[in-house]
């Protein structure tokens, strides 16, 4: 089945910086690769998504990039602000099937600092 | 938007004792469901799918006779955890796509406490 391997698991970065955070996947089925932020004690947000006929995809301040041929994927943070603390957790899946389940990586734990 | 509910949000039970847990989709039906585990500071691990009208179908190393779904309508699927151990505490998370948005949501999850 897929697995999916995310680092750093902590991340520290001065208000401001930029942050990444990088996962790899094994399942080259695999088409849909889902952001999640994470605060504590609640469920998962979506805040970005791309599918695998799309190499790059923006939002503001957040964007992913998508190696296929690598089965890599990227969040990157820009102008990080005190409010991007929190977990936030890659995930994979095969989207548009019965089995489109979503395998999550470990985490990213990104931290602010004012 | 599309909302997906559970409930109750947290729960304090005896050792041994049963708890249910709902998942509701609120502004769509879902054929599927799924539930997912998450111990403190651990990423989420999928248990099982939930399939309205049929079995659940369950990821490895769970124990379905443990951790019975009934996914009995388009909207509800309830997770019942079945005597229930301290090492059955968890957060408790559901999930439901909705294939006419293109995307997959999220509850809020359930904090299971078993003493």
């Amino acid at each position: 089945g897929e697995n999916v391997e995310q680092h750093p698991s902590t991340l520290s970065v001065q208000e401001g910086d930029s942050a990444v955070i990088k996962c790899t996947y094994s399942d080259s089925a695999s088409n849909y690769f889902p952001w999640y932020k994470q605060e504590l004690g609640k469920g998962p947000q979506l805040i970005i998504d791309i599918r695998s006929n799309v190499g790059e995809k923006k939002d503001q301040r957040i964007a992913v990039t998508l190696n296929k041929t690598a089965k890599h994927f990227s969040l990157h943070i820009t102008e990080t602000q005190p409010e991007d603390s929190a977990v936030y957790f890659c995930a994979a899946s095969k989207e548009y099937s019965s089995a489109s389940k979503i395998i999550f990586g470990s985490g990213t734990r990104l931290s602010i600092r004012p | 938007g599309a909302v997906v509910s559970q409930h109750p949000s947290w729960v304090i039970c005896k050792s041994g004792t049963s708890v249910k847990i709902e998942c509701r989709s609120l502004d769509f039906q879902a054929t599927t469901m799924f539930w997912y585990r998450q111990f403190p500071k651990q990423s989420l691990m999928l248990m099982a799918t939930s399939n309205e009208g049929s079995k659940a179908t369950y990821e490895q190393g769970v124990e379905k006779d443990k951790f019975l779904i009934n996914h009995a309508s388009l909207t509800l699927s309830t997770l019942t955890v079945t005597s229930a151990h301290p090492e059955d505490s968890s957060f408790y998370i559901c999930s439901a796509p909705d294939y006419t948005q293109e995307t997959q949501y999220f509850g809020p999850g359930t904090r299971l406490l078993v003493l």
